[in-house]
């Protein structure tokens, strides 16, 4: 099993609906997750981190935290054109006693106009 | 400033040459990292300064040496590159490397795009 599972679609969304992202983790120690958007060319950039279980809300934008399905969402309200990018699912595990990043596959959204 | 930069943006070299990929970011942070990602796949960690030691070496060729000269820089020696080395090098950097939220965020540069001929 893979640590970070994403779908990786492509995920098509029209214009003004809610994206849906989703993630599961295998390593249950995790404590910090987060998620990133790298659009094609360009490097990944962080839009939420979450740490407690629930919701987060920023902007368009809400991640959820489930630590007992070891499963974390993003959702995107009024989806833009410009949300049109890959999706970079990332867990904070344990390594060589620090602690390091693991990606997903990334999940490719496409917002229809 | 929050940005992190790195220099160049666009990298070509022959097998035989010797070249660095540098990284800078003024925002305090104490720990940072080197990223290789290929096309259509995540970033894999290479490599975790912490305080300018290293902390984690993921197993990395030899042809690929760190530098951290200090706590704002961080340098990528590379040398004797196969063409299968071509990616896009990303550096990061956190306030700390760890598993306190939300001072493990990472912030990523622009990436430093490297073709091995």
């Amino acid at each position: 099993q893979k640590e970070v599972e994403q779908n990786s679609g492509p995920l098509s969304v029209p214009e003004g609906a809610i994206a849906s992202l989703n993630c599961t983790y295998s390593d249950r120690v995790s404590q910090s997750f987060f998620w990133y958007r790298q659009y094609s060319g360009k490097s990944p950039e962080l839009i939420m981190s979450i740490y407690s279980n629930g919701d987060k809300e920023d902007g368009r934008f809400t991640a959820q935290l489930n630590k007992a399905s070891q499963y974390v969402s993003l959702l995107i309200r009024d989806s833009q054109p410009s949300d049109s990018a890959t999706y970079l699912c990332a867990v904070n595990v344990p390594i060589q006693g620090a602690q390091k990043l693991v990606f997903g596959q990334g999940t490719r959204l496409t917002i229809n106009p | 400033d929050t940005e992190v930069t790195q220099t160049p943006k666009h990298l070509v070299m022959g097998m035989t040459n010797k070249k660095s990929l540098k990284c800078e970011q003024h925002m305090g942070h104490r720990a940072m990292y080197w990223y290789k990602q290929k096309a259509k796949k995540p970033p894999e960690l290479m490599f975790v300064y912490s305080y300018e030691k290293l902390s984690i070496n993921e197993s990395v060729p030899s042809r690929f040496s760190p530098e951290c000269p200090n706590s704002s820089l961080l340098n990528l020696h590379l040398h004797a590159l196969q063409p299968e080395d071509s990616a896009l090098y990303l550096c990061a950097s956190s306030q700390e490397l760890g598993n306190r939220w939300p001072y493990n965020e990472q912030f990523f540069g622009p990436g430093t795009r490297l073709t091995v001929l």
